[in-house]
């Protein structure tokens, strides 16, 4: 079946990079997703890339899409303290209504 | 502005007991979705719904059960609550099609401990 697969947990410094990674194995994904979580709130939609692109920006979100190996990345230029919070990737299964989440990446944000 | 709100968002209750979780949203969306959020797992999918009396099990859709009589609103009930079913819930609503880049909405989540 459908897996997405995600390391847990990230530290950066503030104002580096942070590149957050993601895996995925069902090849007929149209839209994969970014979401962010905070602590004690729901899910809010980062960004998404449609399959047929290799790259979308947005101010400080780049999404990187490698087909060939199904791998997909999220960096935040100019880390900010209030980046910290867990990401979660996610594909539409088959290309209908329901996401496939992976498991999380925390990322902690430090001086 | 439209929204997706559940209810209750906490809640303690006891082994065997039924419980039900409500998500009520204003979008007028055709698609929703009950997700749960445990530790190491990320977000599995219960139930979902496309329309009007609609409903279809996602991957850990045992001893949960959903119904779908108005557009707003897809109750969550537990038959018969377990410890094992100690997680945090999260309701969700999109219209059209994900794998057309159409957004899924998420609820701020209700946290439901089974003691």
């Amino acid at each position: 079946g459908e897996d997405v697969e995600q390391s847990l947990f990230l530290s950066v410094r503030e104002g580096d990079s942070s590149v957050i990674n993601c895996t995925y194995t069902d090849s007929s994904s149209t839209y994969l997703y970014w979401y962010k979580q905070e602590p004690g709130a729901g899910l809010q939609l980062l960004t998404y890339i449609f399959s047929n692109m290799d790259m979308k920006q947005d101010q400080r979100l780049t999404v990187l899409l490698n087909k060939k190996d199904k791998h997909l990345s999220l960096r935040i230029a100019d880390t900010q303290t209030g980046d910290s919070a867990i990401y979660f990737c996610a594909e539409a299964e088959g290309g209908y209504n329901k996401l496939i989440f992976g498991a999380g990446t925390r990322l902690a944000v430090h001086p | 502005d439209a929204e997706i709100t559940q209810s209750p968002r906490h809640k303690i209750t006891e082994t065997g007991r039924q419980v039900t979780l409500a998500c009520h949203q204003t979008w007028n969306h055709n698609n929703m979705f009950w997700y749960r959020q445990d530790l190491g797992h990320g977000l599995r999918l219960i139930h979902y719904s496309y329309g009007v009396q609609d409903t279809n099990k996602g991957e850990v859709s045992d001893g949960y059960s959903v119904s779908r009589s108005n557009t707003e609103d897809l109750p969550l009930t537990l038959e018969s609550a377990a410890s094992s079913q100690t997680s945090v819930y999260f309701c969700a609503s999109s219209q059209g099609t994900a794998g057309s880049g159409n957004t899924i909405y998420f609820g701020e989540g209700s946290w439901l401990t089974v003691v």
